[in-house]
């Protein structure tokens, strides 16, 4: 896996876009980047995708860089129920996903 | 459609007895993963299998910790005898593999404690 680094903690006010960074500088050309989420007492749950390209789907978007060395997850609405863990992985084609310590995002009201 | 169901939620258990988690994965999934993760902590990956064959087990600590997959579907994560290290959560997650390996859907979890 390229090791991936994201900041501890973020807050965001609770209607406004959560933007969260992931930095991935030793990513190789066929690693995918994962995003997951994790909700108090819940087990982590899968958001986006993607190797190159931007990404959107019903949950939030992906904005890879061009070098792809590192990457935002936009939330674009952000809710209470938003709040949780956020997990940024780049496992090496089918290797296994290697959860760092995520950042801790708290949507404020 | 059902998810990844996980039972017990809890156990409390004494240090050196046995303790067992159960999971149903998603049908259709021939993948199923158990992770373990400590308080504060990612969940780290236990064991993989494919269909009924443990294709990665290397971090799975072999002189306490079993598991199986008979059939390809459920899977049983055992531990025997407990330490008070083992308290955690142990997490299920089954995914339909081959290009979608990655997407994996995790059940709550198990929490452990060992007393």
């Amino acid at each position: 896996d390229a090791k991936t680094t994201q900041p501890p903690s973020m807050d965001c006010a609770e209607g406004r876009a959560a933007n969260l960074p992931c930095n991935h500088s030793t990513i190789s050309g066929n690693e995918y980047v994962y995003w997951y989420r994790q909700i108090h007492s819940q087990g982590p749950q899968y958001i986006i995708h993607g190797l190159k390209n931007n990404e959107t789907n019903e949950m939030a978007s992906l904005i890879i860089t061009e070098d792809r060395k590192s990457s935002t997850l936009i939330l674009p609405h952000a809710t209470l129920r938003d709040t949780a863990v956020y997990y940024c992985i780049a496992p090496f084609g089918n290797e296994k996903l290697t959860f760092g310590t995520g950042t801790r995002l708290t949507i404020i009201p | 459609e059902a998810g990844v169901v996980q039972s017990p939620r809890y156990k409390i258990i004494e240090k050196k007895q046995p303790v067992a988690f159960w999971c149903n994965p998603i049908s259709g999934h021939n993948t199923l993963y158990w992770y373990l993760q400590n308080l504060g902590q990612g969940p780290e990956l236990l064991i993989r299998y494919e269909n009924e064959e443990a294709v990665d087990d290397s971090q799975l600590p072999k002189d306490r910790f079993s598991a199986e997959r008979l059939k390809g579907v459920d899977s049983t994560l055992k531990i025997q005898p407990a330490e008070l290290g083992d308290s955690a959560v142990y997490l299920c997650a089954s995914s339909l593999g081959g290009t979608q390996y990655n997407e994996q859907f995790f059940g709550p979890g198990t929490r452990l404690t060992v007393l």
